[in-house]
């Protein structure tokens, strides 16, 4: 298919890691990206990982990405209340983003 | 860090009713998109626009909607006779060549 998936929930206890999965289709996107948003705000840039690498990291947020398999992942460290949000997958597409539905990442106490 | 900014942050139109949403891209960017996010659902591609001109559209943008660089710094999408399914958060982005986009914080179009 044509759409980048992501499942639509997570529920996560606080201080456990995060791990958000995502497959996209397109193995010539130059990057893939992932982006928060939280409750009635924009879209904010969280990470991004160009196509020829395996794995960034970045403080908390670790991205691992198989071409191979098409699959991206996002991983939080230490999951925090201010982590409660959706994140969108997203792959670049000519001269466009493609998004998923998102993930909505639920913080249990 | 520059930004880029959207105005309003809720615009309220009647049906039928012409809209426009403004933006100001990040300034050393020369490629830029809207994007809308229909309430629960996925953000969704619209237009790209470089060298003022529409690089890329898609199939939801139709001859209803328009986009225009008036000035060095703005860049607005122009909605000519709104629908209530045109209610939507409404994002802009810009970017460099071979960069990553960033977003703006929307405009909520509310449409009665």
């Amino acid at each position: 298919g044509e759409d980048v998936e992501q499942s639509l929930f997570l529920s996560v206890r606080e201080g456990d890691s995060s791990v958000i999965n995502c497959t996209y289709t397109d193995s010539s996107s130059t990057y893939l990206y992932w982006y928060k948003q939280e409750p009635g705000a924009g879209l904010q840039l969280l990470t991004y990982i160009f196509s020829n690498m395996d794995m960034k990291q970045d403080q908390r947020l670790t991205v691992l990405l198989n071409k191979k398999d098409k699959h991206l992942s996002l991983r939080i460290a230490d999951t925090q209340t201010g982590d409660s949000a959706i994140y969108f997958c997203a792959e670049s597409r000519d001269d466009k983003i493609i998004f998923g539905k998102g993930t909505r990442l639920h913080i249990l106490p | 860090e520059p930004e880029v900014t959207q105005t309003p942050s809720h615009q309220v139109t009647q049906m039928g009713q012409e809209v426009i949403l403004r933006c100001v891209p990040i300034s050393n960017h020369l490629y830029f998109y809207w994007y809308r996010q229909i309430l629960g659902q996925k953000v969704e591609f619209l237009v790209s626009f470089y060298n003022n001109e529409i690089s890329e559209k898609s199939e939801i943008f139709d001859d209803q909607f328009s986009v225009e660089r008036p000035d060095g710094s703005n860049f607005t999408l122009k909605i000519r006779s709104t629908k209530l399914e045109d209610s939507a958060m409404y994002f802009c982005a810009s970017s460099k060549l071979g960069q990553p986009q960033h977003f703006g914080d929307g405009t909520r179009l509310s449409i009665l």
